[in-house]
């Protein structure tokens, strides 16, 4: 397994579900990332992580909790989503947190509806 | 302060054509700039990007654009469009320092279609 990975690739929930986003790199970066898209807007950077420890977290709603348990592995916890969070959730990494400098390599994202 | 405007949300242009996708930005510092692209059902991928060196900067695939400091402007082009370039494509925008604070400011993309 090369790059940025994440699981599942889609995923359907109730608004009172509880589920998780796995977001595993096989890069050696020590930073990474999650980025909401949703259709006809930009993406939006909701955390950072870098060597493990936030550094980031744009004003996201408390219903998404991440955790970063090493480099290589970053999780978006959700649970009492709203349907208008259904969206393409990105994971992305690099190799140092310097966003002008390091190039930050993206998953294929997961796919999320909420009913 | 930083932002990103792409001209345009849709381009189509012929097989074997030249592509030209807009971009037009604004910061506040000297900034780096990155063309993203994005296969359906695919993740973001590195174009290419400036970082203050040459002005014309070459990527991946053909493409290339030029930074153009005194009309604010990063376009991407490429001579001659296959039809695996259709895709998305995002122009970025980053401060370039070393303060370990930038963010990418993303631009709302531009869907790129190719005419057989």
């Amino acid at each position: 397994e090369t790059g940025v990975t994440q699981t599942p690739r889609h995923l359907v929930m109730g608004m009172t579900n509880k589920k998780s986003l796995k977001c595993e790199q096989h890069l050696g970066h020590n930073a990474m990332y999650w980025y909401k898209q949703s259709a006809k807007k930009p993406l939006e950077l909701m955390f950072v992580y870098s060597l493990e420890e936030r550094v980031e977290n744009n004003s996201v709603p408390s219903r998404f909790s991440p955790e970063c348990p090493n480099s290589s592995h970053l999780f978006l916890h959700l649970h009492t989503l709203q349907p208008e969070d259904s969206a393409l959730y990105l994971c992305a990494s690099s190799q140092g947190y310097l966003a002008g400098i390091n190039e930050q390599f993206f998953g294929p994202g997961t796919r999320l509806t909420v009913l | 302060a930083q932002s990103v405007t792409q001209l345009d949300s849709h381009v189509s242009v012929s097989e074997g054509t030249p592509v030209l996708l807009r971009c037009n930005y604004s910061s506040s510092y000297s900034p780096s700039l990155f063309w993203y692209v994005q296969h359906p059902n695919k993740g973001l991928q590195l174009l290419l990007k400036y970082t203050s060196a040459a002005t014309l900067v070459k990527g991946i695939n053909g493409f290339e654009a030029e930074f153009k400091k005194s009309e604010t402007s990063f376009h991407l082009t490429k001579p001659s469009a296959h039809m695996s370039d259709a895709a998305e494509y995002f122009c970025v925008v980053s401060p370039l320092s070393n303060f370990g604070n930038e963010k990418l400011t993303f631009g709302t993309g531009t869907r790129l279609t190719i005419i057989p």
